[in-house]
């Protein structure tokens, strides 16, 4: 898992709450990047980052909101408009933004499940 | 209720014998590829990566072998041990500047996944 941190491990939400999924780095990374693994499937990109105070939306963006404050912190807020959001959540961080030493590196995840 | 998903490719083998795990992919303009294993409950752990301007590149127990010409990539794992069953993943990233009308920049783009059972 390297040097990024996720918390919690496990997250249970009822309907309708918003929830906030931690992610914290210590790599001193530019980049990084939320995805979303459901059961059977790849990795899905939600969010990305590709330095501090700047971000983009993914591929299922939609839901879900993110803030980069601080370089080594990239928190993912999962919306009570994110129809489905029971899943695995996964952040990762690269060095930096395509510029040839972009390899990503994930941290241990966040189990949400909305009961 | 139940969830729809895809059924992932299995590789069942014996303890101490080679696997390979095969990844198609489909951007031309890929130039990066990464291996990850992912065990049961956690993020996926790196294990090893190729540019365009290789066909092979080997690690610890671990080969990569990428053939351009028909879009294909494959990881062999040498004397395949219980601990290496877990979920391989594949993943791309294309460098085509997005000012040159590249659209993926940056981004990794991962496979399904194959799941490796090792049997002792």
């Amino acid at each position: 898992d390297g040097g990024i941190t996720q918390s919690p491990k496990y997250l249970f939400r009822k309907e309708g709450q918003n929830v906030t999924l931690s992610c914290e780095q210590n790599l001193n990374h530019d980049a990084m990047y939320w995805y979303r693994q459901d059961p059977g499937q790849g990795l899905r990109l939600i969010y990305y980052s590709q330095i501090v105070n700047d971000f983009q939306k993914g591929d299922i963006a939609e839901g879900y909101s993110v803030s980069r404050e601080k370089k080594e912190s990239f928190p993912l807020t999962v919306t009570s408009a994110q129809k489905n959001p029971t899943a695995f959540y996964l952040c990762a961080s690269s060095m930096n933004w395509g510029g040839g030493t972009d390899t990503q590196y994930f941290g241990p995840g966040t189990r949400l499940t909305v009961l | 209720g139940e969830s729809v998903g895809l059924h992932l490719p299995t590789l069942s083998v014996q303890e101490g014998d080679n696997s390979i795990i095969n990844c198609a992919y489909s951007n031309s303009a890929s130039d990066y590829f990464i291996w990850y294993k992912q065990e049961s409950g956690k993020g996926p752990q790196f294990i090893i990566d190729i540019r365009s301007n290789m066909d092979k590149r080997q690690g610890q127990r671990v080969t990569v072998l990428l053939n351009k010409t028909v879009k294909h990539l494959s990881l062999q794992i040498a004397a395949t041990q219980p601990g290496d069953s877990a979920v391989y993943f594949c993943a791309e990233n294309s460098r085509k500047d997005p000012n040159a009308g590249g659209t993926s920049y940056g981004k990794l783009t991962f496979g399904q996944g194959t799941i490796l059972t090792v049997h002792p």
